[in-house]
């Protein structure tokens, strides 16, 4: 079973709808991030959480909200979608410990908005 | 602020050529360098990493070593297969446990 699961894998949604992206891990991490990716643009970071109390912006969070539910769910929110936001999402963990700087990806989520 | 350039793709090379991929940072202090590996429809794996000035990296017959004095990551391998047909991302973390920094990405493409 893979560590870092995210769901949906894919989804078409149309603007101004609110969508959820989940992503659960087993790793016991207490680390995780979200980043999207865009063609030619690498991965860009949207939010990260050190633990359930800890919620931080990062390079382009507007338009995009964050859920830390439990140590091993993090949930990302789009309040209303825009078709910019049309983007291969990816969660992320890491550990503190003996490689500390190194994170784990889920498979991601296609999102495309209409 | 941080950031990591790397070579623009894509690389196309034939079965058993030398690859280098060309990364470079600009950080202050002393991140950690990563390479990164995405194969098609699937997430990042790690592929190798170097956390102080030197050190070199290795895995699968890839190697990068860590240059402080240029600011340089250069991804190499001495003799590509179609299976390493992907897109490589180099990134920096400055501090352990925060977030990386990504380049672009360059996209490889090896042929039989």
């Amino acid at each position: 079973d893979a560590d870092v699961t995210q769901t949906p894998r894919n989804r078409i949604t149309k603007t101004g709808k609110r969508i959820m992206l989940e992503c659960s891990q087993t790793k016991g991490h207490d680390r995780m991030y979200w980043y999207r990716q865009d063609p030619g643009l690498g991965l860009r970071l949207i939010y990260y959480s050190f633990d359930v109390k800890d919620i931080n912006k990062g390079e382009i969070s507007d338009g995009y909200s964050v859920s830390r539910q439990a140590q091993a769910k993090f949930s990302l929110s789009l309040e209303s979608a825009i078709p910019n936001q049309t983007a291969l999402y990816f969660c992320a963990t890491s550990g503190i410990g003996r490689s500390p700087n190194e994170q784990f990806f889920g498979p991601g989520t296609r999102l495309t908005v209409l | 602020g941080d950031s990591v350039t790397q070579m623009e793709g894509p690389v196309t090379l034939s079965e058993e050529a030398f690859l280098t991929i060309n990364c470079t940072y600009t950080a202050t202090g002393y991140p950690s360098l990563f390479w990164y590996v995405q194969y098609p429809g699937e997430g990042l794996q790690l592929l190798l990493k170097a956390t102080k000035a030197d050190d070199k990296g290795s895995n699968k017959g890839f190697e990068a070593t860590y240059r402080k004095e240029t600011t340089s990551f250069h991804l190499e391998k001495g003799s590509v297969q179609v299976s390493d047909s992907a897109v490589y991302f180099c990134a920096l973390s400055r501090q352990a446990g925060t977030a990386l920094i990504f380049g672009k990405g360059t996209t490889l493409s090896v042929s039989s």
